[in-house]
């Protein structure tokens, strides 16, 4: 596709409830990237793929938190049993180099926000 | 550990007028990459301009330019000839040569007052 594109834009969770937040990279892209930002935040890195490995998931808060990359492309970040600290907006990025930055631009989606009530 | 500190948690500027954004950064890293971000209501992270470590030229794209001090930590964005389109949150933000995550600062809210 043209850009990084991400579903649902907007999602309310009731606490308790798992939550699925998908990732769309730029066609041929090898690198993903999965960040959170909180209100009032910079982002905050989660996860990292190359391909369909998951290399890095050093920033996931909890065992509640769980992404995958099953074919390479579409990534989706789950959530389950939501809790309110876990509002946010969850930031894609998709990168065509193979070991993150390597001189390619790194581009971003506009995020997934959700909400926990 | 990385980190990045913005210290200017809001700024505003006239229309046409130069703003300069501070960022200061921490790295016991000696090639690293550095960038500013902005970021505007729709939330998408839209790349400003990067800066290599190794090279002691500063980067300039258009209206935007650096002014990395490597020794100090710092890297500075200046906006010259402020436009009402440059109204957004600016991040700068770190990367390792070898890396797969950026370091982030907490932002500066840019205001450009017609």
């Amino acid at each position: 596709g043209a850009g990084v594109s991400q579903s649902p834009r907007y999602k309310v969770a009731k606490r308790g409830q798992d939550v699925a937040l998908r990732c769309d990279p730029i066609s041929g892209h090898v690198s993903l990237f999965w960040y959170q930002q909180a209100l009032g935040q910079g982002p905050e890195f989660l996860t990292y793929f190359q391909n369909e490995a998951q290399l890095d998931k050093s920033g996931l808060p909890s065992d509640r938190f769980f992404a995958e990359r099953p074919e390479g492309s579409v990534s989706t970040l789950k959530i389950q049993r939501t809790q309110q600290e876990d509002s946010a907006v969850y930031l894609c990025a998709s990168s065509l180099g193979r070991t993150g930055f390597s001189g390619n631009t790194i581009y971003f989606g506009e995020g997934s926000w959700l909400t926990v009530v | 550990a990385q980190t990045v500190t913005q210290s200017q948690p809001e700024m505003s500027v006239q229309e046409a007028e130069t703003v300069t954004l501070s960022c200061t950064y921490d790295t016991s890293e000696n090639n690293y990459y550095l960038f500013w971000y902005k970021q505007p209501p729709s939330r998408q992270m839209i790349l400003v301009i990067r800066q290599e470590a190794y090279k002691q030229q500063n980067a300039t794209e258009n209206r935007f330019s650096v002014n990395f001090q490597k020794a100090a930590k710092s890297f500075s964005l200046k906006i010259s000839d402020s436009q009402l389109g440059d109204t957004a949150m600016y991040f700068c933000a770190f990367m390792k040569q070898v890396g797969n995550q950026f370091y982030f600062g907490t932002g500066t809210s840019l205001t450009v007052i017609p």
